[in-house]
């Protein structure tokens, strides 16, 4: 089974400040996924990455597979980012189409 | 669709009673999951489908729920004799294929009394 561990619960920034969340896995892995869940309840896809760095806009996602960890980078931050941040990645042994999702983050954005 | 679309959005149901829940996923993708997500708590795998076989049903939490596609476009996820327990906001996704970018819908809301 693979673990997934999100760090941390629940942050709160200014307008402005430069957010990081953080990811670990307990196990290899093919892709990781970052999402977006919104206070209203909707879930969009931020990324999807096996190895490096990805950027779109002013959020950038890493991960490190020797170190099972990834990140999620949030430059600028507004207060429109105020959602809850998911990392998700296939159970170990798993199929490709199955995830086990972390507790998420809590982020709110003040003005 | 330009989406994926799911149907009903919201559904109060007696305790005991089937329910039906309906996903029509984006046009051309191959791959459609089913989640869910009980107030307050993280997303859970249901099952996903390539195609209108279901390779993996491991999350499927006992042989009251039930899933089906076919002709490779609508999912129908089927809760027999509901507990309150199943109360949850279910969600589906589809993607182009297993290992692309995933699309959800707005979700279900089930609530059971």
């Amino acid at each position: 089974k693979n673990e997934v561990e999100q760090s941390p619960q629940n942050l709160t920034a200014q307008e402005g400040e430069f957010i990081t969340i953080n990811c670990s896995y307990s196990v290899g892995i093919s892709a990781l996924h970052w999402l977006q869940q919104h206070p209203g309840g909707g879930i969009v896809s931020l990324f999807m990455l096996s190895s490096g760095k990805k950027k779109h806009g002013r959020l950038i996602a890493t991960i490190n597979i020797q170190e099972k960890h990834s990140s999620l980078h949030i430059t600028a931050s507004h207060p429109r980012d105020s959602a809850v941040y998911i990392c998700a990645v296939p159970p170990y042994g798993g199929s490709q189409g199955n995830l086990i999702f972390g507790k998420g983050t809590k982020l709110s954005v003040k003005p | 669709g330009a989406g994926v679309s799911q149907s009903p959005s919201n559904k109060v149901t007696e305790k005991g009673k089937d329910v039906e829940l309906r996903c029509d996923p984006i046009s051309g993708h191959t791959a459609l999951y089913w989640y869910r997500q009980r107030l307050g708590q993280g997303l859970e795998f249901l099952i996903y489908f390539q195609g209108n076989s279901a390779p993996d049903k491991s999350g499927l939490p006992s042989d009251r729920f039930s899933a089906e596609r076919t002709g490779e476009s609508v999912s129908t996820l089927t809760i027999q004799r509901t507990q309150q327990e199943d109360s949850a906001v279910y969600l589906c996704a589809s993607s182009l294929g297993v290992g692309n970018t995933i699309y959800f819908g707005e979700g279900s809301w089930l609530t059971v009394v």
